[in-house]
């Protein structure tokens, strides 16, 4: 069965320095995700794709997150420079289209913990 | 503002018992509303869809009701097993807006 893919799975990093994640949506999903979450808490949007182009990021801090989908297939998502409040697990998504009919699959997501 | 809920404290019950889970909006005009199991360090997993225009869906042991009158759905699970002991999250999205919107979930915890 198709998954997404993330990774990496885990990742300590010292404030200030700059992280990266991955993600690999399952093939044909032209939507993809990011989401930010806090324990205890639900998911929050980050910023979603349709193909190549940003459909919403305005919950993405720019001034130190960034995220792309060059090629309309995976992405990477940017923390410069990471704080103590970034340590959450980040949740890549994808869906078949933009739709709420649609379900979203959920890769693993990547815990990030910040010193 | 725009507001869903879904109850903080964990819902304890005994196997066997159904568990209900609610989740209500406010400010919201979903054309679909969605429902996922989490289990702890891991990513979402969907389980069903309801429409605007149904007010109730089900599949196997789960059953889902909206009602959009009362911006409010309810989420049952019959025969519980400790198995279904999870984070159940409700997400929907307002028509034509494309951008889906979490609860922060409801812990189930089914007792043997």
């Amino acid at each position: 069965e198709a998954e997404v893919a993330q990774s990496p799975r885990y990742k300590i990093t010292e404030k200030s320095q700059a992280v990266a994640f991955w993600c690999d949506p399952i093939s044909g999903h032209a939507t993809l995700y990011w989401y930010r979450q806090i324990l205890g808490q639900g998911p929050e949007l980050l910023v979603q794709f349709q193909d190549e182009s940003v459909v919403d990021d305005s919950q993405l801090p720019k001034d130190r997150f960034s995220a792309e989908r060059l090629k309309g297939v995976d992405s990477t998502l940017k923390i410069q420079p990471a704080e103590l409040g970034d340590s959450a697990m980040y949740l890549c998504a994808s869906s078949l289209d933009l739709s709420g009919r649609n379900e979203q699959f959920f890769g693993p997501g990547t815990r990030l913990t910040v010193l | 503002s725009q507001k869903i809920e879904q109850n903080s404290e964990a819902l304890n019950i005994q196997e066997g018992k159904t568990a209900t889970l609610t989740c209500n909006y406010t400010n919201y005009s979903p054309a679909y509303l969605q429902w996922y199991r989490q289990d702890p360090g891991r990513g979402p997993v969907f389980l069903l869809l309801i429409r605007e225009n149904e007010k109730e869906k089900r599949k196997e042991r789960l059953k889902v009701t909206f009602d959009t009158t009362l911006k409010q759905s309810l989420f049952h699970i019959t025969a519980s097993q400790p198995a279904d002991s999870a984070t159940y999250l409700c997400a929907l999205e307002s028509g034509g807006s494309y951008i889906p919107t979490f609860g922060r979930g409801t812990s189930l915890i089914v007792h043997p």
